[in-house]
This record gives C-alpha cells, sequence and structure tokens, in this order.
C-alpha cells in the first residue's frame, strides 16, 4: 500500500462549482498533515495545513479523520485560477514528508 | 528577493557526465531536502540536512552526493549520469520542527535535468 494515495482525476468542474478531494495515508504515527498546490511547471507551495478539528481558510476547507486516516479538501465557488494539480502531504517520521502523486484540477468557464 | 533559490533551473547533459546543482535559503531554516519529481510527477524524498548534518537518507544510488557547507546551502552532485536520472529535483528547507508543526516546507523553483 502507498503512504499517502490520492485519485489522480482529472476533475474537470465549471467555475462557480464546488470540488472535493480525498486522500488517504497508511502511517497512523502521522502527525502533520497538509494540502499542497503545484501549478504546471512550478514548484509544490503550501495551501494550508490540516488540523485535527478541521480547519478553513477562505474558500478552502480541510478535514482530517485519524480513525480512518483519511484527509479531504474542499473547494467552494472554484475559480479559473484553482485549475492545479493538489498534493496530499503526510509527515513520515522524523523530518519527512511523503506526498501523494497528486490530483489534477481544471476548473473551466 | 528569493527564499530558496536553486540553480541551474535547466540542465541539459550527457550520460557519463557529472554535474551539479547548487540551492541556497535565506529563510534562517534548519533544515534542507532534496526531493525528486519523475515524469508521473511522484515527488520523493532524496536527502534532508538539519544544520549540515544528514538526517535522512532515502535508496538513492551512491551517484547522488549531498553536501551542505552550512545550514543555508545543500548542493547536490551527481556523478555519471544515467538516462533515468533525467527528472525534476527540488531542493525545499522547513524550520526543525516541520513534522510536529503546522508550517510545512518551502520549495525552490526546481532543476529540470535532461540527460541524453
Amino acid at each position: 500500500r502507498k503512504e499517502v494515495e490520492q485519485d489522480p482525476g482529472p476533475f474537470n468542474v465549471p467555475e462557480g462549482a464546488t470540488v472535493a478531494f480525498n486522500c488517504t495515508y497508511s502511517n497512523s504515527a502521522s502527525q502533520s498533515f497538509f494540502w499542497y498546490r503545484q501549478d504546471c511547471r512550478k514548484e509544490p507551495k503550501l495551501l494550508m495545513s490540516v488540523y485535527s478539528s478541521g480547519n478553513e481558510d477562505g474558500r478552502f476547507t480541510a478535514q482530517l479523520n485519524r480513525a480512518s486516516q483519511y484527509i479531504s479538501l474542499l473547494i467552494r465557488d472554484s475559480k479559473l485560477s484553482d485549475s492545479a494539480t493538489y498534493l496530499c502531504v503526510v509527515n513520515a517520521g522524523f523530518q519527512k514528508l511523503v506526498f501523494g502523486t497528486g490530483t489534477r484540477l481544471l476548473v473551466s468557464p | 528577493d528569493t527564499a530558496v533559490s536553486q540553480t541551474p533551473k535547466y540542465l541539459v547533459t550527457q550520460m557519463g557526465n557529472d554535474k551539479s546543482i547548487k540551492c541556497e535559503q535565506n529563510l534562517g531554516h534548519d533544515t534542507m531536502y532534496w526531493y525528486k519529481q519523475d515524469s508521473k510527477k511522484f515527488l520523493k524524498i532524496m536527502f534532508s540536512y538539519n544544520n549540515k548534518e544528514l538526517i535522512i537518507n532515502e535508496t538513492v544510488p551512491n551517484r547522488f552526493s549531498p553536501k551542505s557547507p552550512d545550514k543555508a546551502h545543500l548542493n547536490l552532485h551527481i556523478n555519471s549520469l544515467e538516462l533515468g536520472d533525467s527528472a525534476v529535483y527540488f531542493c525545499a528547507s522547513s524550520r526543525r520542527d516541520a513534522y510536529t508543526s503546522n508550517y510545512g516546507y518551502t520549495f525552490g523553483s526546481g532543476t529540470r535535468l535532461t540527460v541524453v
């Protein structure tokens, strides 16, 4: 089983839609969780951390279910500029972050 | 001000050559990393240094040798380049407690290596 698994997509949605991505991880001892965004031919950039109680940053909501080892990212009111690959990231031991292969999102007019 | 800068941005070289990629961060972070992103876009950690000390060394061929002259720099030297080394190499840095904190990593813009 991969350490971090994501649906690769692509998810094709119209502007204004709500879209959700899911991610599962295998290491039950993981303590830190993140969503990164990577644009084509660019470096990954931190989108948001994921807290146990769930957290929101504008149109983005992240949730963590430790019992099921599951992380989600919800994007409301999608914008064209949200088109990117979203990477689920989990810590896998001392100072080591493991990246999922990413979910590609395409927002169309 | 670029937080994590790596050079060169593009590198095209022949099989068998030796090349280096340089990375510098001005964030005052204690820890630096090298990640490799292959053609399938999978990002995999190669090395991690904390205050010039190697702390993570994944199963990377020993043709790859990281060097950290100080905590702001982490260079990657690759000997006897092979076709399979073609990828994008990302340098990153973080605070020491990134694995338990919510700060994550800051990445450089990547070096696209093509071995021909």
